[in-house]
């Protein structure tokens, strides 16, 4: 049961243009929700995150967006740079569970070309 | 600061033979996690710790895998025997206290089971 989903295994852009990476959940429960970054032969590493309770959150040349009544939501990376070319999870958490644990979707390389 | 420490960070054993993992979080962080990547799918936990004690388990094949978290430090992940199925990178992750902290990654363990 893959409650969280990036259909796009891979996206290619060039540099200075938008990258958007796209996330669907089926879980109402999730409230929270994360993306983090993974370069090769290293651990993700935090970018982001939201609250159910807010549509938009901005972090410099980074934005997450949800929409919550289509279980979606997207990371906007603008202008894109090489040194963004990474694997993009995507993860979301329930209140109800722990209160930490996080479900991670599958994953999407994005690559930035010069 | 230091990050997640993780060791080794491969391994490589055939299967049924047991292997051992081991995690020094953050200093201070509280909460410890350990997740399960398999090629192509994005990290799943395995099990949580809050200083030594269990969390949330539920995720953990108790009947091969093992985990202690002894003093609310250092941490062991075990599998006994290992299965073919076990081959993916395991990642080790730490969070402050527990409700909606960030978590930090290790660069995790490529364990690959012959």
């Amino acid at each position: 049961d893959q409650q969280v989903k990036q259909n796009s295994p891979s996206l290619s852009v060039q540099e200075g243009r938008i990258s958007i990476l796209n996330c669907d959940y089926t879980n109402s429960m999730f409230d929270y929700f994360l993306w983090y970054k993974k370069y090769p032969a290293e651990g993700p590493t935090f970018l982001i995150s939201i609250s159910s309770i807010k549509d938009k959150n901005e972090d410099g040349r980074f934005t997450v967006f949800l929409n919550k009544s289509a279980k979606h939501l997207s990371l906007h990376i603008v202008p894109s740079q090489p040194g963004d070319s990474a694997v993009y999870f995507c993860a979301a958490s329930a209140r109800e569970d722990s209160g930490s644990r996080l479900t991670f979707g599958e994953g999407t390389q994005l690559t930035v070309n010069p | 600061e230091a990050g997640v420490a993780q060791s080794p960070r491969y391994k490589i054993i055939e299967k049924r033979q047991s292997v051992a993992f081991w995690c020094n979080p953050i200093s201070g962080h509280a909460t410890l996690y350990w997740y399960q990547q398999i090629l192509g799918q994005g990290p799943k936990l395995l099990i949580q710790f809050q200083n030594n004690g269990v969390v949330d388990d539920s995720q953990l094949p108790k009947d091969r895998f093992s985990a202690e978290r002894l003093k609310g430090v250092d941490s062991t992940l075990k599998i006994q025997p290992a299965k073919l199925e076990d081959s993916a990178v395991y990642l080790c992750a730490s969070s402050l206290r527990q409700a909606r902290d960030i978590q930090y990654f290790g660069a995790g363990t490529r364990l690959s089971v012959l």
